[in-house]
């Protein structure tokens, strides 16, 4: 069965201060790693996919990164509006196209 | 060009009785993913259609249902509502290949009382 871990639950930045938010998964051939954040009341924004080890994926202060066991998003320089949840989530192979997600990483950024 | 439209955006009923949600893809968009979103258990799969065809389904009880128009609007459906049923219902459409993400809807937020 496939999963997908993210750490840490929470995680609270000073404006300017970068961090990772990291995404572990098990997924019997990956066909894609998804990233997407989520404002409350609103449903989850698409960010990424990346489809390989050693790719990356770049936009804004974003840079997502995988590898075969792992997925990181670094932000750079993180600003209050990049306040959300960031969700992953993967996608195997074969005949079901499901998405498979993790429970999400809160971020907030103070001023 | 428009998102993903689901309607009703919340939504409020009884034990025991049942419910439609409905979601209007993107234009374009011939798949139709459906999922649950609770606080506990995230986002769970209900069921994906393609062409009014259900493609893959989730581990959800018989008690949820979907189908899928020629103009590939969705309904969902729950029968015999549970309190345990009370989640974000959120409708995702995407091209036939998703490389480029699914576009979610803002949701439809039930209630169960």
């Amino acid at each position: 069965e496939d999963q997908v871990t993210q750490s840490p639950e929470a995680l609270r930045l000073q404006e300017g201060e970068s961090s990772s938010l990291n995404c572990s998964y098990t997924v019997s051939g990956l066909r894609g790693l998804f990233w997407y954040r989520q404002d409350p009341g609103k449903g989850p924004e698409f960010l990424f996919t990346l489809y390989s080890a050693g790719e990356e994926k770049e936009k804004e202060r974003l840079k997502a990164t995988l590898t075969k066991k792992e997925s990181f998003l670094h932000i750079t320089a993180p600003k209050p509006e990049d306040s959300a949840t960031y969700l992953c989530a993967v996608q195997a192979g074969g005949a079901n196209s499901k998405l498979t997600f993790g429970k999400g990483i809160t971020l907030s950024v103070r001023p | 060009k428009a998102g993903v439209t689901q309607t009703p955006r919340y939504l409020i009923k009884t034990r025991g009785q049942q419910v439609t949600l409905s979601c209007s893809p993107i234009s374009g968009h011939r798949s139709v993913s459906w999922y649950q979103q609770t606080p506990g258990q995230g986002l769970q799969f209900l069921f994906e259609y393609f062409s009014e065809t259900q493609r893959n389904k989730g581990n959800f009880p018989g008690r949820f249902s979907g189908r899928q128009f020629s103009n590939s609007r969705s309904e969902m459906n729950v029968s015999t509502l549970e309190l345990g049923d009370s989640a974000l219902y959120l409708c995702a459409s995407t091209l036939q290949d998703p490389r480029e993400g699914y576009t979610f809807g803002s949701g439809t937020r039930l209630t169960v009382v």
